[in-house]
Order: C-alpha cells, then structure tokens, then sequence
C-alpha cells in the first residue's frame, strides 16, 4: 500500500535537546512538506522540499531544520533554538500539477512532540 | 499572498445538513482544497474544485465561485463520525496555504 508514514508518534523531549522527525513516502512524489498544528489552529508551514537535494524554508522556518538526501525521506530536526516546540507535527506530499502548482497533498499520521 | 476565512466553529444535528463557507483572496487562483481532520489524526483530502459550481461526492459537496472568492462545503444526512475540522486550502505556487478550519459539532 502507498502511503506516508511518520514516527514516532508521540515524542517527548527535555528542554535543550534537538530531536528529529522522521517521514517517509512511497507515493513516488516528488514534493514534500512539514506543518506544524497547535491546538484549535491551522497548519503552518515549516519548511517544503520540491526535489531531492533542495529545500526551502517555509512561514515558521526558525529553529528547525531539514534534508531531502532520498526522494521517499524528509526528515525534521527541531532544535533546541525553537522557543516553543510542543505541537503536532505533520508530514505531507505531492505530486505537481501540469500548471507547476502544487497538487493534492497526502497526510502522515502526525508526530505529537511535548518538550518536558 | 493569500488570505482565507471561515467559522470557526458549528453546531448541528444528526441527520441535518451543514453548509461550511469558505472565502479566499489569492494573488493567482489554482484550485481549492477541503479536507477534513478528526482530532488528533491527519487531514485526509475531500475534494479539489478549480471551475465554477457545484461537484457532488455523496454526501458531501463543494461549490465554487472564482469571481467571488467564495467556496462552501455541503455536508448533508449528518452522522456522528462527521464531527471534525474542516479546512479549506489554495495552492499558493509550491505550497497550500489553509483557514484555520471550522470545527463541526454533530449532536445526537
């Protein structure tokens, strides 16, 4: 079965410590995307990968980081320079449309991240 | 840049119907996205709507209006598992830009 997969799903962190986020697809896409939801708000956009080996900082870009090394991997390190990095984090990716937009982007499961 | 608005939240009953607009400025129009959320889960993708008009999926529906700048999102024979946020999305070049949601409450 196709689909995106994210782990873990909860995460617990002490103040001070980096931790990364993983997410992986096998829907071939070429795009990738990370959120970040706080309770009773939208998604925000973290950072954005269009293809292996680029990326490109998206609205809350700082105190994060990414790589794209692999397609199907996008992996998300929150670092200890993120202020306030209890939230729920979600992976997403995509295909282009032939208008070059951004097509129906598909959902991992989500990391729920608490910083102790 | 893009701005989008809906209700924050609505209430209705089982078996109703529920009508969840959604209104948008856009530099570019491409498209526009509803997908659902329950809580703690993941959005999944409802529909897609780029020409004028009503598209119909069973139970729900989304109708679009580009001179408008308007979409709605049409929930009909309301069922519990209905209760969710619904958000609604425009493609901004590489990236989806979404409303906060609208938090639907479906009672017994």
């Amino acid at each position: 079965d196709g689909g995106i997969t994210q782990s873990p799903k909860y995460l617990f962190r002490k103040e001070g410590q980096n931790v990364t986020l993983s997410c992986e697809q096998n829907l071939n896409h070429d795009a990738m995307y990370w959120y970040r939801q706080d309770p009773g708000q939208g998604l925000r956009l973290i950072y954005y990968s269009q293809i292996v080996n680029d990326f490109q900082k998206g609205d809350i870009a700082e105190g994060y980081s990414v790589s794209r090394e692999k397609k199907e991997s996008f992996p998300l390190t929150v670092t200890s320079a993120q202020k306030n990095p209890t939230a729920f984090y979600l992976c997403a990716s995509s295909s282009w449309t032939s208008g070059g937009v951004t097509d129906t982007q598909y959902f991992g499961p989500g990391t729920r991240l608490t910083v102790l | 840049g893009q701005n989008i608005d809906q209700p924050t939240e609505m209430t209705a009953t089982e078996g109703a119907i529920v009508q969840i607009n959604c209104t948008y400025q856009t530099s570019g129009f491409n498209g526009l996205f509803w997908y659902q959320q329950h809580a703690g889960e993941a959005p999944t993708f409802l529909s897609y709507n780029v020409l004028d008009g009503l598209e119909e999926k069973g139970r729900f529906s989304s109708f679009l209006s580009r001179s408008k700048g308007y979409s709605y999102l049409l929930l009909k024979e309301l069922q519990m598992k209905d209760s969710a946020s619904y958000l609604c999305a425009v493609p901004n070049d590489y990236k989806l830009s979404f409303g906060a949601g609208t938090t639907v409450t479906v009672r017994a």
